[in-house]
């Protein structure tokens, strides 16, 4: 069937470097891509989304690029702080149904201070 | 603006008992969905309701599980006879209403943390 999946289980960075998290999608009919953050204990919370139209968005510290040709979709955090310290996700919606998230395994960021 | 809520936080039950989930959604919000999360794994999708309406159940295991969102009160998420393989956290999320073809963001809660011993 039809999923998303993660390239890296666990990623340790120091505080102030970069990180980039990485997301496989294999259902291109998907018309958004979401990244969830998870802390230890709490529900999924929204960072940010991109449209299967987009290649590039840009939030507070986070970008998501889409290159729809690898089916790949990545999250980049600039200067990473141990608050960033969480379990990120990807997700995807869209084709016949907008009211299910597809998520991928998810991917564990450790910020060393 | 109080979030999604969801109760109680943890549930233990032994197997053959009944467990039911409460999820309040936000304010504003008519849009229901439930997912689930076994350990070290990513959220599941299992139903998505509207007051009253059950819109895709495509994630419901077909027996023992059911959803409610009636018209009135929170929705449940019911387990009849739970087995040790129910034990997951679940969670609800809510979304206002959706334009035809629209994606809304989606809104968690804390979610419940179900045991069976």
């Amino acid at each position: 069937g039809e999923s998303v999946g993660l390239h890296l289980p666990t990623l340790s960075v120091q505080e102030g470097d970069n990180s980039i998290i990485n997301c496989a999608y294999s259902n291109s009919a998907s018309d958004y891509f979401i990244w969830y953050k998870q802390e230890s204990g709490k529900g999924p919370q929204f960072i940010i989304d991109i449209r299967s139209n987009m290649d590039k968005r840009q939030g507070q510290r986070v970008t998501v690029l889409l290159n729809k040709t690898v089916k790949h979709l990545s999250l980049q955090i600039a200067a990473t702080q141990p608050g960033d310290s969480a379990v990120y996700f990807c997700a995807e919606i869209g084709g016949t149904s907008y009211g299910k998230l597809t998520f991928g395994q998810g991917t564990i960021l450790t910020v060393h201070p | 603006n109080a979030g999604v809520m969801q109760n109680p936080r943890h549930l233990v039950r032994r197997r053959g008992q009944e467990a039911r989930l409460r999820c309040s959604p936000m304010k504003g919000h008519s849009h229901v969905y439930w997912y689930r999360q076994l350990p070290e794994e990513g959220l599941k999708f299992m139903v998505y309701l509207q007051k009253e309406n059950i819109i895709d159940e495509s994630g419901m295991p077909k027996e023992r599980f059911s959803a409610e969102f009636p018209k009135e009160g929170p929705s449940i998420l019911r387990i009849q006879q739970v087995v040790r393989g129910d034990s997951a956290a679940y969670f609800c999320a809510s979304s206002p209403s959706l334009p035809a073809g629209a994606y809304n963001e989606q809104f968690f809660g804390p979610g419940t943390r179900l045991t069976v011993l």
